[in-house]
């Protein structure tokens, strides 16, 4: 299909662990998201990348968060020492050009930790 | 200080009622808003933003500056309405949207 993928769907990890989440965006898409969602919230936004550059990491929660984006296509978020306050669905969005007018956004990687 | 605010975390209507959705903001100068849905095992997908002025499914919102609010309205509720609904407000830096915690609307026959 056509829509962004995010890998794996479900990770179930014991604290303290590393954690890698992969987003394929659309294709031609240069403008890409990381959203956070916790049960009975809202989507809150972590990080924006426009090509291979984090244009906004304001929304990451702290140093053990990161994401990477090398050839401006699929990005990956990646957490450090992951702690039980990190379980939550982490969602991926796409969009054609700069500035989130219409997000579109993956399926999500639901993240457990033990 | 940038917020979204929905006050209801669930909606429950008769099909063919009419539907009022309310989201309330804060936010200095012009805002940018959306309004975002996710249907059961669906993926999040934009419904309609305020500066296309469009009716999706029916559905219309307007803006109030002066109440500060982005109520979302249908005028006849279907059972294929039934989703999550999001609130969602373009930050100041023109980097990312800032969702509400969303209402469930439940459309009963």
């Amino acid at each position: 299909g056509a829509g962004v993928s995010q890998t794996p769907s479900n990770k179930v990890t014991e604290k303290g662990k590393y954690v890698e989440l992969r987003c394929d965006p659309i294709s031609g898409h240069t403008a890409l998201y990381w959203y956070r969602q916790s049960l009975g919230q809202g989507p809150e936004f972590l990080i924006y990348f426009q090509g291979t550059g984090a244009a906004d990491d304001s929304g990451l929660p702290n140093d053990r968060f990161f994401a990477v984006r090398p050839e401006g296509s699929v990005s990956t978020l990646k957490i450090q020492r992951t702690e039980r306050g990190d379980s939550a669905m982490y969602l991926c969005a796409s969009s054609p050009s700069g500035g989130p007018g219409e997000l579109f956004f993956g399926e999500g990687s639901r993240l457990t930790v033990l | 200080a940038q917020r979204v605010t929905q006050p209801e975390k669930l909606l429950s209507v008769f099909k063919g009622a009419p539907v009022e959705l309310k989201c309330n903001y804060s936010y200095s100068g012009s805002p940018e808003l959306f309004w975002y849905v996710q249907y059961s095992r669906q993926r999040l997908q934009l419904l309609l933003r305020h500066i296309s002025r469009e009716s999706i499914k029916g559905f219309t919102a307007d803006l109030n500056k002066g109440e500060t609010s982005f109520h979302l309205k249908k005028p006849f509720a279907q059972e294929e309405d039934s989703a999550m609904y999001y609130c969602a407000l373009l930050n100041q830096a023109g980097t990312a949207l800032i969702f509400g915690k969303g209402t469930t609307l439940s459309v009963s026959s």
